[in-house]
């Protein structure tokens, strides 16, 4: 597609409750991020990907969370037993390269997820 | 410490008017890249403009430029003739060497008024 897909928009969940946020890259995109925005805050990293494979998941804040990217495109983050400091928005971001450090190569946003845990 | 500070929460201007957004880093690396987001209302972080450690230039894109003193490691965006839709969180951004991801500020608020 020509820009990153996230569904659901929002997402209401009751405490304890399992949610899966799906994004769509960008076709042929390398790299994809997953990125948790609190309330007034700047993104932070979760987890990245280099096609299928996790290279980094050093973000992920507990082991409630868990994505995966199984084909190399679509990739699903999925939060189980949802609590109330689950409440973010969350962004995927995908990038044409891979690699390290690889100089200009741009993140692209999704419009992000809204997850409000009750 | 913080890798990317941003000191300013809010910042107002006049449209028309030039507006510095500030931001410094945090890094012992000698190559890594800085990045500058818009965020809008609508949630989507959209790419501005980019300077590598290495670049001699300071980046320009349009109405958008960076202020890159290496010695001070800060990375200022500077807006010119600012419009009304330029009103949005703006977030600096890092990516140091053997990393893949980017590192964020917290953000500054800008308010362009008619």
């Amino acid at each position: 597609g020509a820009g990153v897909s996230q569904s659901p928009r929002y997402k209401v969940a009751k405490r304890g409750q399992d949610v899966a946020l799906r994004c769509d890259p960008i076709s042929g995109h390398v790299s994809l991020f997953w990125y948790q925005q609190a309330l007034g805050q700047g993104p932070e990293f979760l987890t990245y990907f280099q096609n299928e494979a996790q290279l980094d998941k050093s973000g992920l804040p507990s082991d409630r969370f868990f994505a995966e990217r199984p084909e190399g495109s679509v990739s699903t983050l999925k939060i189980q037993r949802t609590q109330q400091e689950d409440s973010a928005v969350y962004l995927c971001a995908s990038s044409l390269l891979g690699g390290q450090n690889s100089g200009a190569n741009v993140l692209t946003f999704g419009a992000g997820s809204r997850l409000t845990v009750l | 410490a913080q890798k990317i500070t941003q000191t300013q929460p809010g910042m107002f201007v006049q449209e028309k008017e030039a507006v510095t957004l500030d931001c410094t880093y945090d890094t012992s690396d000698q190559s890594y890249g800085l990045f500058w987001y818009k965020q809008p209302s609508s949630g989507e972080m959209i790419f501005l403009i980019y300077q590598g450690s290495y670049d001699e230039q300071n980046a320009t894109e349009g109405r958008y430029s960076l202020n890159f003193q290496k010695a001070r490691k800060s990375a200022n965006l500077v807006i010119s003739a600012s419009q009304l839709g330029d009103s949005a969180m703006y977030f600096c951004a890092m990516r140091e060497s053997g990393y893949s991801t980017l590192t964020f500020g917290k953000g500054t608020m800008l308010l362009v008024s008619p």
